[in-house]
């Protein structure tokens, strides 16, 4: 059982914004500033696109956001486009039992 | 640019040792600490190790503690996963990463199959 926790899946249609919840405890998401998203294609490594719960590497679209409230964190697409249909994990610091821990996946699907 | 490159991985029998390595190039290798995340076919990301840019300090999940150890030579630039007394649960693509200062990966290799089966 992940220690984060998503919503299997969610869908949008181009253009439009869809929001992934990553839901931990006080332990995790709630103590620390450090949560990190991740996109997944198929069949390859996962790709860095939001660390620091709102900080976005060098050459990560605007249109991928974070934020955090509480032992919430959310990354929210905008402007919905083809290629982000894709997986998306959340990541937190966990202090050091365990160190990190990740959430289960979210599957989006541009319609 | 960082580049990690696993190797080591393929078919054990359950109760089996196998050992990984991450051949790490593009970055000073002993500043940052490094991690084991694998995959589950089919399933999501889960973290199994961690050592600091020394190697002095290493973190397990309960998942694998007491059978896998990581380690490190730095004068290799290269990053391992010992692996004891496999279970087919272990079966996962593992991939080595560089982490940033509060251990979330920020560069991921492109990973090594272990299958667990008899």
């Amino acid at each position: 059982q992940p220690a984060l926790t998503q919503p299997r899946s969610v869908a949008g249609s181009p253009g439009q914004s869809v929001t992934i919840s990553c839901t931990g405890s006080r332990s995790d998401v709630g103590a620390y500033n450090y949560v990190s998203w991740y996109q997944q294609y198929p069949g390859k490594a996962p790709k860095l696109i939001i660390h620091d719960v709102i900080e976005r590497p060098s050459g990560v679209p605007d249109r991928f956001s974070g934020s955090k409230s509480g032992n919430t964190a959310s990354l929210t697409i905008s402007g919905l486009q083809v290629e982000d249909e894709a997986d998306y994990y959340c990541c937190a610091y966990g202090g050091r039992f365990p160190l990190v821990v990740f959430g289960g996946g979210t599957k989006v699907t541009v319609l | 640019e960082v580049q990690l490159l696993e190797s080591g991985g393929g078919l054990i029998q359950p109760g089996g040792s196998l050992r990984l390595s991450c051949a790490a190039s593009g970055f000073t290798f002993i500043t940052y600490a490094m991690s084991w995340v694998r995959q589950a076919p089919g399933k999501g990301l889960e973290w199994v190790s961690a050592t600091t840019g020394s190697g002095a300090t290493t973190y397990y999940a309960d998942s694998v503690k007491g059978r896998f150890t990581i380690s490190r030579d730095n004068s290799k630039n290269t990053l391992y996963l010992q692996m004891n007394s496999l279970r087919a649960e272990d079966t996962a693509v593992y991939y080595c990463a560089k982490v940033r200062n509060d251990y979330t990966p920020d560069n991921w290799g492109q990973g090594t199959l272990v299958t667990v089966s008899s």
